[in-house]
């Protein structure tokens, strides 16, 4: 199958700075890639949907402002957490699709402790 | 709304015996479905999918899993359950309509020795 690379694995930061995350798509073009989150022994949750070069479309309740999401190319989509604070610790994940295709490819996942 | 449903939090097997884990769908159209696995502090799994089809679908490490439409079920099993199957499961479905997979609420495996 196709590979997704998520960058980093884990990171840690202070409450109130930013934290960026990278989703690459390796070997396919992705028109549309996800951002899922899951807490601990729970389901993913998909937070976000962007199509390349289009705005991402946030799920009900998802804060815009604090889950940035930028889909710039046919391979790369980053989510920022801006002012982070412990309630957004979590494991984060996200998936690439190709045009016309029938399943998405996922990444390792990031996790994120805010202290 | 469409949906997948993993009826059991948890499934307790003995290593060596088969194990089941459920999963039904509404899906409207023609489903696609899969398996994921997932080990602590790791990412997702494939394990195996549905698109069309011998219903018997064979994926990763000896599991399969069957598509049963009338039931409208795709339950994952495998003849000989591993300790280290341990894990937890998740069946999802591709949403070709809104292009995002959506997923069971996952069912924890623990096989013991």
């Amino acid at each position: 199958g196709a590979v997704v690379s998520q960058h980093p694995s884990w990171v840690i930061c202070k409450s109130g700075t930013s934290v960026k995350i990278e989703c690459r798509s390796l070997d396919f073009q992705a028109t549309t890639m996800f951002w899922y989150r899951q807490f601990p022994k729970q389901s993913l949750m998909l937070m976000a949907t962007s199509n390349e070069g289009s705005k991402a479309t946030y799920e009900q309740g998802v804060e815009k402002d604090k889950f940035l999401i930028n889909h710039a190319s046919l391979t790369l989509s980053t989510l920022t957490v801006t002012s982070a604070h412990p309630e957004d610790s979590s494991f984060y994940i996200c998936s690439a699709a190709g045009r016309g295709t029938t399943e998405a490819f996922f990444g390792q996942g990031t996790r994120l402790t805010v202290v | 709304a469409q949906s997948v449903a993993q009826p059991e939090d948890q499934v307790n097997v003995a290593e060596g015996n088969p194990l089941t884990v459920k999963c039904t769908y509404s899906v409207s159209g023609n489903p696609y479905l899969f398996w994921y696995v997932q080990y602590p502090n790791r990412g997702l799994q494939f394990l195996l999918k549905y698109i069309t089809g011998d219903n018997l679908v064979k994926g990763s490490y000896g599991f399969e899993a069957e598509f049963n439409k009338s039931q409208t079920s795709f339950h994952l099993k495998k003849p000989s359950a591993l300790v280290s199957d341990s894990a937890l499961y998740f069946c999802a479905f591709f949403h070709t309509g809104g292009f995002k997979t959506i997923f069971g609420a996952g069912t924890r495996l623990f096989v013991k020795a």
